[in-house]
């Protein structure tokens, strides 16, 4: 079972525009973090936010957690072709050490 | 400095052999864990090695077996290979003080198996 869900499942802007995803979990976590997979290959990781974190910025990048929601969000700005990838957050559960729990990842596709 | 490298990059198997595959850690990094990818899915996690011991496992059967090295790699035993068994296998490493909380992992590329 995968404890993050991604939403949403897809999305399509044009190069210039904001792309915005949203990431929710169910239990309690220590850190939650973003990640970058192109097209079948290794994932590459963009930013881990922890769990007294409430916003933090890297970047073009900026990542928002409610704990209280338990839920994400994952912001890009200026989207460029390059970023055209699947992203994915990654939980980090409470007691768990060492053992991400993905979601199923919003596909981003930003055209020229 | 080399990333995490992982062999073979691609194979095909035939349902009930088994596969090995192998990953080498970032240099520094001491931790390995193992992710398995369907297609169109999220990474699961299998399993992960510390101190040549597996430390923590995901929901995954006992087909599915791993070792760590004295100098940190780990190979991914996968025996009496299913159709399911099919997808990108990913190793991770880390560098994970004890009691900690798990910090950014550095991904190989990963190898795709493809079961027939």
């Amino acid at each position: 079972s995968q404890q993050g869900e991604e939403d949403p499942q897809a999305l399509s802007i044009q190069e210039g525009e904001n792309a915005t995803m949203n990431c929710s979990y169910k239990t309690s976590i220590n850190n939650l973090q973003w990640y970058r997979q192109n097209s079948g290959r290794g994932l590459v990781h963009l930013i881990l936010i922890r769990s007294n974190e409430r916003e933090k910025h890297s970047g073009r990048l900026r990542v928002t957690l409610d704990t209280s929601k338990k839920s994400s969000s994952l912001l890009i700005t200026a989207s460029r072709a390059a970023d055209t990838a699947s992203y994915f957050c990654a939980t980090d559960a409470q007691g768990s050490w060492g053992k991400l729990q993905f979601g199923a990842g919003t596909q981003v596709v930003v055209t020229p | 400095d080399a990333g995490v490298t992982q062999s073979p990059t691609h194979l095909i198997k035939t349902r009930g052999q088994q596969v090995t595959l192998r990953c080498s850690p970032k240099s520094g990094h001491d931790t390995v864990s193992w992710y398995q990818q369907a297609l169109g899915q999220g990474p699961q996690f299998i399993f992960q090695y510390y101190e040549e011991e597996e430390r923590q496992r995901g929901n995954f059967p006992d087909r599915f077996s791993g070792h760590q090295f004295p100098n940190y790699s780990s190979e991914l035993n996968v025996n009496a290979l299913l159709l399911g068994d099919s997808a990108l296998y990913l190793c991770a490493s880390s560098f994970i003080s004890r009691g900690s909380n798990t910090g950014e992992l550095f991904f190989g590329e990963g190898s795709r198996l493809t079961v027939l």
